[in-house]
């Protein structure tokens, strides 16, 4: 199956804490994108890590890519109420295939 | 810019009704995709057209249907409607396929109720 496996599903952690949510996958890839949704909202796009790159920052966001284990991360530091969502990973394989998406983890910072 | 807007964004229909949905990309993106969200099947993908073409299909029967125009508007119809069918529907736009490292930029997403 091409969608990524988030894990784990549900993260409850304090503000100002930080946050770890882990993707793996089964297919090789092109770039792994990791999108932010909140509640009954459409998604946010937050990163894309290419297949060849390790590790890239964004602001507080935090990406690596391990291609040998099918496996990536997303790092969150000093993480607000407003970090509350639900996060998905999406690799995206070579060739003719769709952007999709798995479970998602949904993280609740308390304030 | 204008980001990806759907219309309408709630709608209640009658079982057995059919119902189109819009959704209009980001000026310039040629790829939209859309899917349906529930609380128990998750994010689930329709449809991806690109260029007017539907270049991939999930896995829905053939009650949901879907097109895109020469402007790249994209729209969605479901026919027959069904309890099931309830569901946050998302569209999404990117200025290319997503094979080619570019993300994708949703919109607001339409709320159906089915009853």
């Amino acid at each position: 199956s091409q969608q990524g496996e988030e894990d784990p599903q549900a993260l409850s952690i304090q503000e100002g804490e930080n946050a770890t949510m882990n993707c793996s996958y089964k297919t090789s890839i092109n770039n792994l994108q990791w999108y932010r949704q909140n509640s009954g909202r459409g998604l946010v796009h937050l990163i894309l890590i290419r297949s060849n790159e390790r590790e890239k920052h964004s602001g507080r966001l935090r990406v690596t890519l391990d291609t040998s284990k099918k496996s990536s991360s997303l790092l969150i530091t000093a993480s607000r109420a407003a970090d509350t969502a639900s996060y998905f990973c999406a690799p995206v394989p070579p060739g003719n295939t769709p952007l999709v998406f798995g479970k998602g983890t949904r993280l609740s910072v308390i304030a | 810019k204008a980001g990806v807007t759907q219309t309408p964004r709630y709608l209640i229909k009658t079982r057995g009704q059919q119902v189109t949905l819009s959704c209009s990309p980001i000026s310039g993106h040629r790829s939209v995709s859309w899917y349906q969200q529930t609380p128990g099947q998750g994010l689930q993908f329709l449809f991806e057209y690109f260029s007017e073409t539907q270049r991939n299909k999930g896995n829905f029967p053939g009650r949901f249907s879907g097109r895109q125009f020469s402007n790249s508007r994209s729209e969605m119809n479901v026919s027959t409607l069904e309890l099931g069918d309830s569901a946050l529907y998302l569209c999404a736009s990117s200025p290319l396929r997503i094979q080619l490292n570019t993300e994708a930029f949703f919109g607001q997403g339409t709320r159906l109720t089915v009853v």
